[in-house]
């Protein structure tokens, strides 16, 4: 299975700023994806990252909210931009390891919390 | 798109009872059905998966069924212990380069009492 880490594990931020999230993955794999989780509630796939080329984002999120970049096979970052208290979620980055696989794994999780 | 029901949002049980959560999905083109556990402050963590072609799959205490053709699937813990208190997510995915974009049932807060 994939070690995933994430930094920060958790952070406080004033609104009208933003917060880059990475992911570090100890094996190269094929799909990265970010996650939102919002308090109490379950898990909403926001975007696949792309090794190389522009995220595919899912219904209602945009790349001007949540950029993301996949530089390499190993490493993504998540930008939550000009943010609102509505923003505050854990947000966790998975990944699925090889082509054909489907077994997923989560990182840690990153704590949000928008004053 | 998938939606992904999930029943009972909280279930409690007596120690050394049995637990079933059950899941229903609307797009037949998924074939790809975990399970996982998240535990408070923690990570998801994949607890048990079932895949298309398969009816039913168990690990030690815990056992998953999937039906195809009325598009559900549960989650069966026998013999439960207090460390099984969690909150429970069923999830649909689907293959190749679908993997990984799983559509998230709303959870099942577990509590077993000692």
């Amino acid at each position: 299975s994939a070690v995933i880490s994430q930094k920060p594990s958790r952070d406080i931020c004033q609104r009208g700023t933003s917060l880059t999230i990475q992911c570090q993955v100890d094996s190269q794999v094929t799909m990265m994806f970010w996650y939102r989780q919002q308090p109490g509630q379950s898990l909403t796939l926001i975007a696949t990252a792309n090794q190389g080329s522009e995220a595919t984002y899912e219904s209602g999120f945009v790349i001007d909210k949540f950029p993301i970049s996949r530089p390499n096979l190993t490493f993504s970052t998540l930008t939550v931009s000009n943010m609102s208290p509505e923003d505050s979620s854990i947000y966790l980055c998975s990944v699925v390891s090889n082509v054909g696989a489907d077994t997923q794994y989560f990182g840690p999780g990153t704590r949000l919390t928008v004053l | 798109g998938e939606n992904v029901e999930q029943h009972p949002s909280t279930l409690s049980v007596q120690e050394g009872d049995s637990a079933v959560i059950k899941c229903t999905y609307s797009d037949s083109a998924s074939n790809y059905f975990p399970w996982y556990k998240q535990e408070l402050g923690k990570r998801p963590q994949l607890i048990i998966d079932i895949r298309s072609n398969v009816g039913e799959k168990k690990d030690q205490r815990i056992a998953v069924t999937l039906n195809k053709t009325a598009k559900h699937f549960s989650l069966h813990i026998t013999e439960t212990q207090p460390e099984d208190s969690a909150v429970y997510f069923c999830a649909a995915s689907g293959w190749g380069t679908n993997a990984g974009k799983s559509t998230f049932g709303d959870g099942t807060t577990l509590t077993v009492k000692p």
